[in-house]
């Protein structure tokens, strides 16, 4: 029931993209992105829901596939403050009472 | 940023001994959740409440409790602490159900049972 997140680990110099993957074996009703710097809290990014449109963030955007029940996070010209750990959180379609499910993770490194 | 704030911040205790962590809010949200996070294994619901004296389980429940008595507290507690509970410990809060609403993480508890 917990989403997959691949890659485990990405490293990136600065300007160079990125891409997330979150994918659940469950219909999903909405996928959310947080971020994790070292020794703090997951900070919230967005979220997409079933039938929603792509979400952006700054350089940062997000597609939802419902149909292949995954989404992917796009890190566009990465700068070193992109440097965290990536979670994805599911809501599956039914039976969840809402509460988030969340991947294991992705850690990206940004490099000068 | 949120006004959530957790307490202790750090706390060391022995196995057998009962702990309680506690979760502060000023945002006057109505969900409050329990996560806890290891290596390897993401952040995992403990408990969740949807109101105060509404609470309910997450999906590692075992070996935990929880209270609200009040809108901007909630209490997660350890019966009696193990060795595998140590691990850190976030309270998040979300003004509606997660489904479509962001939770708000406080900063963490960093639980050692020896």
């Amino acid at each position: 029931q917990q989403p997959v997140q691949s890659p485990q680990a990405v490293i990136l110099r600065e300007g160079e993209d990125a891409v997330i993957n979150c994918s659940s074996s469950k219909a999903l009703y909405s996928v959310h992105w947080y971020r994790q710097k070292h020794g703090e809290a997951p900070v919230f990014l967005m979220i997409l829901l079933k039938g929603g449109e792509q979400k952006g963030h700054e350089k940062i955007s997000a597609s939802f596939n419902e149909k292949k029940q995954q989404s992917s996070l796009y890190l566009t010209a990465s700068q070193l403050s992109y440097s965290g750990t990536y979670f994805c959180g599911t809501v599956p379609d039914i039976g969840s009472q809402g509460n988030l499910i969340f991947g294991k993770g992705t850690k990206l490194s940004v490099k000068p | 940023d949120a006004g959530i704030t957790q307490s202790p911040r750090h706390k060391v205790t022995e196995t057998g001994t009962p702990v309680t962590l506690r979760c502060h809010q000023t945002e006057n949200h109505r969900y409050m959740y329990w996560y806890r996070q290891d290596p390897g294994h993401g952040l995992r619901l403990i408990h969740y409440s949807y109101g105060v004296k509404d609470t309910d389980k997450g999906e590692v429940s075992d070996g935990y409790s929880v209270s609200r008595s009040k809108t901007e507290d909630f209490l997660l507690t350890l019966e009696s602490a193990t060795s595998s509970q140590t691990s850190v410990y976030f309270c998040a809060i979300s003004r509606l159900a997660g489904v479509t609403n962001e939770q708000f993480f406080g900063p963490g508890t960093r639980l050692t049972v020896l």
